[in-house]
């Protein structure tokens, strides 16, 4: 059965910083991996997708990678800013279709 | 605007009443997700309709019973539901089906409470 982990579970950093979020996977058989931002409230936002066959993938200052061997994805996010204050989700897509983490709940301080 | 409509935002239910949650997606998409979120707990996938045929349903209670009049609507029909049931039930919807590689489209959800 598939397991999705997000560490840490907050995170918390000052307006302008480069920060990593972690995801990691316990089945590397998967289809896809797909990174979402969620406002509180609110839906999901899809960021990014990386298929199986895909290393990362890059929107504006995003950037996720994809280690399928190990079991681990980040979303590395440039220059931080208080609009991506926000939870952000990491899901896996395989044979049980989309298994998500927890989240990590990013707060970007002014 | 997200594409995807779900109705209502919020919804105070007692465990006899009866209610239907609604979800219409705007984008021409063949599949349709229900989600359900808890409080510190991750997604769980409820049910995945292909083409309005339902094609998982993830051991989901018979309290909750889902349909797909057609590729565009899909509703929750909830009855006698438990406080436990109280959480953010999230549609989505993606082009064909859950292995089509593309991303999925959520709608903003129904927050239900249970008393």
């Amino acid at each position: 059965k598939q397991e999705v982990t997000q560490i840490p579970a907050a995170l918390s950093v000052p307006e302008g910083e480069n920060l990593v979020l972690n995801c990691s996977f316990t089945d590397s058989a998967i289809y896809n991996l797909q990174w979402f931002r969620q406002d509180p409230g609110k839906g999901l936002t899809s960021l990014l997708l990386i298929q199986s066959s895909q290393r990362e993938q890059t929107s504006g200052r995003l950037n996720a990678s994809l280690d399928k061997s190990s079991g681990r994805s980040t979303l590395y996010i440039a220059a931080s800013q208080p609009g991506d204050s926000a939870t952000y989700l990491c899901a896996v897509g395989g044979a049980q279709k989309l298994v998500f983490g927890q989240g990590t709940r990013l707060t970007i301080n002014p | 605007e997200t594409g995807v409509t779900q109705t209502p935002r919020h919804l105070v239910m007692g465990m006899t009443n009866k209610k239907s949650l609604k979800c219409e997606q705007h984008l021409g998409h063949n599949a349709m997700y229900w989600y359900k979120q808890s409080a510190k707990k991750p997604l769980e996938l409820m049910f995945v309709y292909n083409f309005k045929e339902q094609t998982e349903n993830n051991s989901v209670p018979s309290r909750f019973s889902p349909e797909c009049p057609n590729s565009s609507h899909l509703f929750l029909h909830l009855h006698t539901l438990q406080p436990e049931d109280s959480a953010l039930y999230l549609c989505a919807s993606s082009p064909a089906g859950a292995l089509d590689n593309s991303p999925l489209h959520f709608g903003n959800g129904t927050r239900l409470t249970v008393t």
